[in-house]
């Protein structure tokens, strides 16, 4: 079955630090994945998605994301936490007729 | 602002009773997504419509119906409104059937008493 597991419900992490989002995907073809980000009661903002090619994406706001498929992983990163990133994010798979949404992992930023 | 549109932004009412959400997708989108997002079930598919027609049915209960109309807009419709139905309710639209880039709304957020 299509699914996408997101390990880890909650991070904690200081402004400045490096960021790792754990997303890992369960799907029969090459898979399009996304990440998305929700700010408290506001909508889904697309950061990044991969479709094919190179296997480290570049998304807005500093984010970029790595494609293994050995390991089905679409772990997002960001070298430097701003507390402006506090917020849900959503690891997703494109299936054929519609998204696939992991649980999300908050993220919280202490000064 | 994303490029697709929902209405109203909220939306207070009581048991039993029936509600229209609205959705008007990106222009040149034709694929019209609605998702609930609740505490519980997280984000969950309800249904796909492209360019008029219902292409695929996730986990929507036979109480909610939608419909995409000639100008692509699309309504979610809900009836015998439960407390449980308490939600965020997205709209999503893309280009294609499936969905290469997929622009979400600010969603509508449904309190039910």
């Amino acid at each position: 079955a299509q699914s996408v597991t997101q390990p880890d419900i909650h991070i904690t992490v200081s402004e400045g630090a490096s960021l790792e989002l754990r997303c890992n995907y369960s799907y029969g073809a090459t898979p399009y994945l996304f990440w998305y980000v929700q700010s408290p009661g506001q909508g889904l903002q697309l950061l990044l998605k991969y479709f094919s090619g190179d296997t480290l994406v570049q998304g807005i706001k500093g984010f970029e994301a790595e494609f293994k498929r050995s390991q089905s992983s679409f772990n997002l990163r960001k070298p430097s936490v701003h507390w402006s990133d506090a917020a849900e994010y959503f690891c997703a798979v494109g299936a054929t007729d519609k998204l696939i949404f992991g649980t999300g992992t908050r993220l919280q930023v202490f000064p | 602002d994303s490029g697709v549109t929902q209405t109203p932004k909220h939306l207070i009412t009581a048991t039993g009773q029936r509600v229209t959400l609205r959705c008007s997708p990106r222009s040149g989108d034709l694929s019209v997504y609605w998702y609930q997002q609740s505490l519980d079930q997280g984000l969950q598919f309800l249904i796909q419509y492209y360019n008029g027609e219902e292409r695929a049915k996730g986990n929507i209960l036979e109480r909610f119906s939608a419909q995409q109309f000639p100008d692509l807009h699309s309504e979610l419709n809900l009836s015998s409104l439960e407390l449980g139905d308490s939600a965020l309710y997205f709209c999503a639209s893309s280009v294609a059937i499936q969905g290469s880039g997929y622009t979400f709304g600010s969603g509508t957020r449904l309190t039910v008493v």
